[in-house]
C-alpha cells in the first residue's frame, strides 16, 4: 500500500511570504502529525490532527497552523516566513494511538 | 517536559561487531518507547516499539531493552553491516495521550569495513 506522501518535496520562499505544505497519510490512518527538523533543534513536534480535530500542539508560534480534511489529508501553513523557518518538515501518520508512526519523505523548505 | 538524551557523538564500529546505542530520559516514565532509523534527507523509519512491561524485544538483528528504574533504553544491532550506517532516534510518547512523540537528538552510527 502507498506510504505517506508529502508535497512538494522542495520549496524556496522569501522572508515574509507564506507557505502551505500537504500530506496524504496512509489509507485508513486518521492520525496525522507534523514535525520540524533542523540541525540545531532536531525533530520537534508541531501538531497532531485526528478526525479533523487538533489533538496535540507543540511549542511553536501562531504563524504555524494546520488542518485536516475529512479524507484525513492534512495541510500545514506557515505565515510571515522567517529565515529560521528553513527546515525539513515531516508528516507522520498512525493507525491508532500508541502505535508506530509512518513518516513521509518530508518537504525541504528554504527561506531566503 | 520530557528530556531525552542520546549519545550525540557519532559511533564508529567495524563490520560484524555489535553496536549499542543509549537513550536516557528524565521526568515521567513512558508507557512505551520507540526506535527509528533516519537516513540523510529522508523521513525516520520505525524499527521497534517496547512497552514498559517488556524488558527486551527482538527483531532480526535488532534488540531493544527498557529499564524503567534506570530510565534507560539500549538499542543493539548485532553482526552490523555498512548498510546499518544511519542516525538512530529514540522517541517517547506524550503522557497526555495521542500520537505526539518527543524525539532524542539521535546517534549517528557508521559501520566500517
Amino acid at each position: 500500500k502507498a506510504g505517506v506522501t508529502q508535497t512538494p518535496r522542495y520549496l524556496i520562499k522569501t522572508r515574509g511570504q507564506q507557505v502551505t505544505l500537504s500530506c496524504s497519510p496512509i489509507s485508513g490512518h486518521r492520525s496525522v502529525s507534523w514535525y520540524q527538523q533542523t540541525p540545531g533543534q532536531g525533530l520537534q513536534f508541531l501538531f497532531e490532527y485526528f478526525s479533523e480535530t487538533q489533538r496535540n500542539k507543540g511549542n511553536f508560534p501562531g504563524r504555524f497552523s494546520g488542518r485536516q480534511f475529512s479524507n484525513s489529508r492534512s495541510e500545514m501553513n506557515v505565515s510571515t516566513l522567517e529565515l529560521g523557518d528553513s527546515a525539513l518538515y515531516l508528516c507522520a501518520s498512525s493507525l491508532a494511538v500508541d502505535t508506530e508512526a509512518f513518516f513521509g519523505q518530508g518537504t525541504r523548505l528554504t527561506v531566503v | 517536559s520530557q528530556k531525552i538524551e542520546q549519545n550525540s557523538e557519532a559511533l564508529n564500529i567495524q563490520e560484524g561487531k555489535t553496536a549499542t546505542l543509549t537513550c536516557n530520559y528524565t521526568n515521567y516514565s513512558p508507557a512505551y518507547l520507540q526506535w527509528y532509523r533516519q537516513d540523510p534527507g529522508r523521513g525516520p523509519v520505525f524499527l521497534l516499539l517496547i512497552r514498559e512491561n517488556e524488558k527486551e524485544k527482538r527483531k532480526e538483528r535488532l534488540k531493544v531493552t527498557f529499564d524503567t528504574t534506570l530510565k534507560q533504553s539500549l538499542f543493539h544491532i548485532t553482526a552490523s553491516q555498512p548498510a546499518d550506517s544511519a542516525t538512530y532516534l529514540c522517541a517517547l510518547p506524550n503522557p497526555g495521550g495521542g500520537n505526539k512523540l518527543t524525539f532524542g537528538t539521535g546517534t549517528q552510527l557508521k559501520v566500517e569495513l
